[in-house]
């Protein structure tokens, strides 16, 4: 079985500030693959990064950052100097790909309110 | 525009009737799936083609859902006497891949189809 774990609902912060967005998978695979997703109040989701399980590195892309740490099951996602236009509810989703199936599970998700 | 589209955008409908989303993927992508959504919840899988041919179907997918990809492009998921849990919103996505290899690549998704039964 897998799992991806959101545990916060809802964050806001105030623009300019630091925000971190959690995200826990279970997954009995020793290939997987990690998603982030964005989806803004259109409705479209938005792909933002992905990883698999054998790299570990973690990644900066402009304003936003990946920690991906498989001691802790973990693939945090942290916006630095957040914007008004980063609100959003921010998906993370798993894939095992040794499972013979092509579905994403997605965690329920993060709505993030930046205030200007 | 060249993303993935999805008509209608929005459906109200009465229970017990039927109702017909379409999705044109992105052209040269191979790969579509259909996903619900329902309120504060993330997408959860419903369906996947490879081509023409539906590979893949959730346990989510009664009966009363049925979806097709006639020539391997455009999508229809048809949902027969709905019923008020229908109610989500209904997100396709498509992909390029080679049959039988894994997906490991981004999807893209349409804006979805919000589909209201009263």
């Amino acid at each position: 079985a897998q799992k991806v774990t959101q545990a916060q609902t809802e964050i806001s912060v105030v623009e300019k500030e630091d925000v971190t967005l959690d995200c826990v998978y279970e997954t009995r695979d020793t290939t997987y693959y990690l998603f982030w997703y964005k989806q803004p109040p259109s409705g479209e989701l938005v792909f933002l990064i992905r990883r698999n399980s054998f790299d570990e590195q973690n990644e900066i892309s402009g304003r936003y950052s990946w920690n991906f740490q498989k001691s802790t099951s973990s693939f945090n996602f942290t916006i630095t100097a957040s914007q008004v236009v980063d609100s959003a509810v921010y998906f993370c989703a798993l894939y095992n790909s040794g499972a013979g199936s092509y579905q994403l599970t997605f965690g329920k998700g993060t709505k993030l309110s930046v205030i200007p | 525009d060249t993303g993935v589209s999805q008509n209608p955008r929005h459906k109200i409908t009465k229970r017990g009737q039927n109702v017909t989303f379409r999705c044109d993927p992105i052209s040269e992508h191979n790969r579509l799936y259909w996903y619900r959504q329902t309120l504060g919840q993330g997408p959860e899988f419903l369906t996947y083609f490879q081509n023409e041919a539906q590979l893949e179907k959730s346990r989510l997918l009664s009966d009363r859902f049925s979806a097709e990809r006639p020539k391997g492009s455009f999508s229809t998921l048809e949902i027969q006497r709905t019923e008020q849990g229908d109610s989500a919103m209904y997100l396709c996505a498509s992909s390029w891949g080679v049959r039988g290899r894994p997906n490991t690549g981004e999807l893209f998704f349409g804006e979805g189809s919000r589909l209201t039964v009263l």
